[in-house]
């Protein structure tokens, strides 16, 4: 049960894109189309952004949008913006009803 | 809408002992698995536990199995965590969140989550 591996942070100026990277095993991300990212502001709850992958849930700007090659999924936030400014993390199922987290990444809008 | 209310936590001795509960509403609670998650200060989600539908099956990370109890009372639509035996590394928020999956579902991810509870363990 290892954490996902993201970078500690990104940064990006308002209108441009990023992505952020969530590396697992064969295990986990590898093996089930279960990724999903959350998006938390100082001192709230973290928010659902992306689930199985690549939807979105209802509400969420179609500026988020998730993908998953090999082990490796990704998040990519185009059209910065200013409010997007948070930690994400990314979470997989790893089997037998247990999950795991990502680390974590700080999105700084420049 | 769903809407999860945490309740329980505190300040606790380590080696003490503390029951969380998670109000559920606005949707049929007996019907969803219920996960909870913890985040220490300052630091990342991590996933504590897990409970299907109607109680049979639970599951939780390695780090707090034989300490940590999940359960739920669909009468009373409230999910459970009993931490017993809290170590300092314990001290987090925990909250409770939604599990999408339907009932013959193995769980699919935390969806809805409540605001949280803060659970600090010092002596």
């Amino acid at each position: 049960q290892s954490a996902l591996t993201q970078p500690a942070s990104v940064s990006g100026s308002p209108g441009q894109s990023i992505t952020i990277s969530c590396t697992g095993t064969s295990s986990d991300v590898g093996n089930y189309n279960l990724v999903s990212w959350y998006q938390q502001h100082p001192g709230k709850a973290p928010k659902l952004m992306i689930y199985e992958v690549s939807k979105r849930p209802s509400g969420v700007s179609n500026r988020f949008s998730g993908s998953k090659s090999g082990n490796t999924a990704s998040l990519t936030i185009s059209g910065l913006q200013a409010e997007d400014e948070a930690d994400y993390y990314c979470c997989s199922y790893a089997g037998s009803s247990t999950w795991v987290f990502g680390g974590g990444t700080k999105l700084t809008v420049l | 809408q769903v809407q999860l209310v945490e309740s329980g936590g505190g300040v606790v001795q380590p080696g003490g002992s503390l029951r969380l509960s998670c109000a559920a509403s606005g949707f049929i609670f007996s019907s969803y698995g219920m996960h909870w998650v913890r985040q220490a200060p300052g630091k990342g989600l991590e996933w504590v536990a897990f409970i299907r539908f109607d109680g049979t099956d639970i599951y939780s990370v390695d780090s707090v199995k034989g300490r940590f109890a999940i359960s739920r009372d669909n009468s009373k639509n409230t999910l459970y965590l009993q931490l017993n035996s809290l170590r300092l590394e314990d001290t987090a928020v925990y909250y409770c969140a939604k599990d999408p999956g339907s009932r013959d579902s193995s769980g699919y991810y935390p969806g809805d989550w409540g605001q949280g509870t803060l659970v600090i363990v010092s002596s």
